[in-house]
């Protein structure tokens, strides 16, 4: 069955950096659309990227755009988020999901993995 | 800009049909919004319903489905039960590559 796991999240300041992985297994990410949603605390859950399957074509939330890249190294079955600029609202539980196309949608998710921005 | 809507809150009895809606602040909601529905209980990570208005994912039961009624996209769950108890988001395609989740409604079971 399909999995994700999720890793980097972390404590960092304000106007500081993080890249959060994506390990996938079960399936290879080469076929799929990969997506990054997340929620911050109390709150809905809030899409915020998505990368085409090789990679050439990404989309972002207006929000994050400037600020975050998302990557993906097919070989090595991951995907990626690098977060720059951070601010206090981008303090969430970040989620990597993977994404089907034809019956869109959001098919498998990740556990998860908490960023808090803060001094 | 236009942003997606959801009820904030529904409650139901037990045995009782669950009507969940997502529409749009500006335009309708068509088969080219792809909706798609997501349960999520606290603390854990979201689980799907249904993809692009009415194709349930595996292992969804029939008591949960999908649809498009006037301007908005509809999950209807039958027979509600206390597991049903949770937070529901929808997502619309708002076209250039971007999609966006409702607010999500909180359904209580009492």
């Amino acid at each position: 069955e399909a999995q994700m796991v999720e890793s980097g999240g972390g404590l960092v300041q304000p106007g500081g950096s993080l890249r959060l992985s994506c390990a996938a297994s079960g399936f290879s990410i080469s076929n799929y659309w990969m997506s990054w949603v997340r929620q911050a605390p109390g709150k809905g859950l809030e899409w915020v990227a998505n990368i085409k399957r090789d990679g050439s074509d990404k989309f972002y939330v207006e929000s994050v755009k400037g600020r975050f890249t998302v990557s993906r190294d097919n070989t090595k079955n991951s995907v990626y988020l690098q977060m720059n600029s951070l601010r206090a609202e981008d303090t969430a539980v970040y989620y990597c999901a993977r994404f089907r196309t034809g019956d869109y949608g959001l098919d498998y998710w990740g556990q998860g993995t908490l960023v808090t921005v803060s001094s | 800009q236009t942003v997606v809507t959801q009820e904030p809150s529904f409650s139901v009895s037990p045995g009782g049909t669950i009507t969940l809606t997502c529409g749009l602040s500006s335009g309708s909601v068509s088969t080219t919004s792809y909706p798609s529905w997501y349960q999520q209980t606290p603390g854990q990570a979201p689980r799907t319903l249904i993809y692009s208005t009415n194709t349930r994912s595996p292992g969804v039961p029939d008591r949960f489905s999908g649809s498009i009624v006037g301007n908005k996209a509809v999950l209807t769950i039958t027979g509600a039960q206390a597991d049903d108890e949770s937070d529901y988001y929808c997502v619309l395609f708002m076209g250039s590559g971007i999609w966006m989740f409702g607010g999500g409604t909180k359904v209580t079971v009492l």
